[in-house]
């Protein structure tokens, strides 16, 4: 148990449809980082956020967007959903931006019909 | 390459050593790492090393660190039928926040 916990854990969606998607990180960390992992591949950057501020984007398109609360926890939201957008979605939490151990969450199992 | 390479697959028999190889993008890399994934699970964190070092031991795990070839490996030691899984490999970068994943590789362990 890496303490970050996902929810929901499954979720079937239509495409053009809206999603978000929450994360709770580890107590006493403040840095969350969102990866999509598409089916046969590794984890791709989506982006991190620091301290309630987005702290690094990777290659995604701004319908992936996200936010960061006051606790820490945080928000992926992505619109217009793309049968594409089909993927396990993770999220890691570490105590800094460049903090050497990140944990990982159990992920969110996003499809798209 | 501009990708994290791993071999996609390694088969070993139960007690047998696995070696899982990486070829990574960055020489500036600071941080190098192994990832356990199993069925419908997120990523465990299972060890990592940082780029000044050439080795690192833990418990039934080794990495091994060739800087000058961007080459990272894991072995497993005295390997069993619960470290069936998928590795994967990630760098991440001095300047970057975010870690870059190879595609993973599955091993298999055979009783």
């Amino acid at each position: 148990e890496t303490g970050v916990t996902q929810s929901p854990t499954h979720l079937i969606k239509t495409r053009g449809q809206q999603v978000t998607l929450r994360c709770s990180s580890q107590s006493g960390h403040n840095t969350v980082s969102w990866y999509q992992q598409a089916l046969g591949q590794g984890p791709q950057f989506i982006f991190q956020y620091y301290r309630e501020e987005e702290n690094g984007r990777g290659n995604f398109p701004p319908r992936f967007s996200g936010l960061q609360f006051p606790n820490y926890s945080s928000e992926l939201n992505v619109n217009a959903l793309e049968l594409d957008d089909s993927a396990l979605y993770l999220c890691a939490s570490s105590s800094s931006r460049g903090n050497t151990e990140a944990f990982f969450g159990q992920g969110t199992r996003l499809t798209v019909v | 390459g501009e990708d994290v390479e791993q071999s996609l697959f390694l088969s070993v028999r139960e007690g047998d050593s696995s070696v899982i190889n990486c070829t990574y993008t960055d020489s500036s890399s600071t941080y190098l790492y192994w990832y356990k994934q199993e069925p419908g699970a997120g990523l465990q964190l299972l060890t990592y090393i940082f780029s000044n070092m050439d080795m690192k031991q833990d418990q039934r795990l080794t990495v091994l660190l060739n800087k000058k070839d961007k080459h990272l490996s894991l072995r497993i030691a005295d390997t069993q039928t619960g470290d069936s899984a998928i590795y994967f490999c990630a760098e991440r970068h001095p300047n970057n926040n975010d870690m870059r994943f190879g595609a993973g590789t599955r091993l298999t362990v055979k009783p």
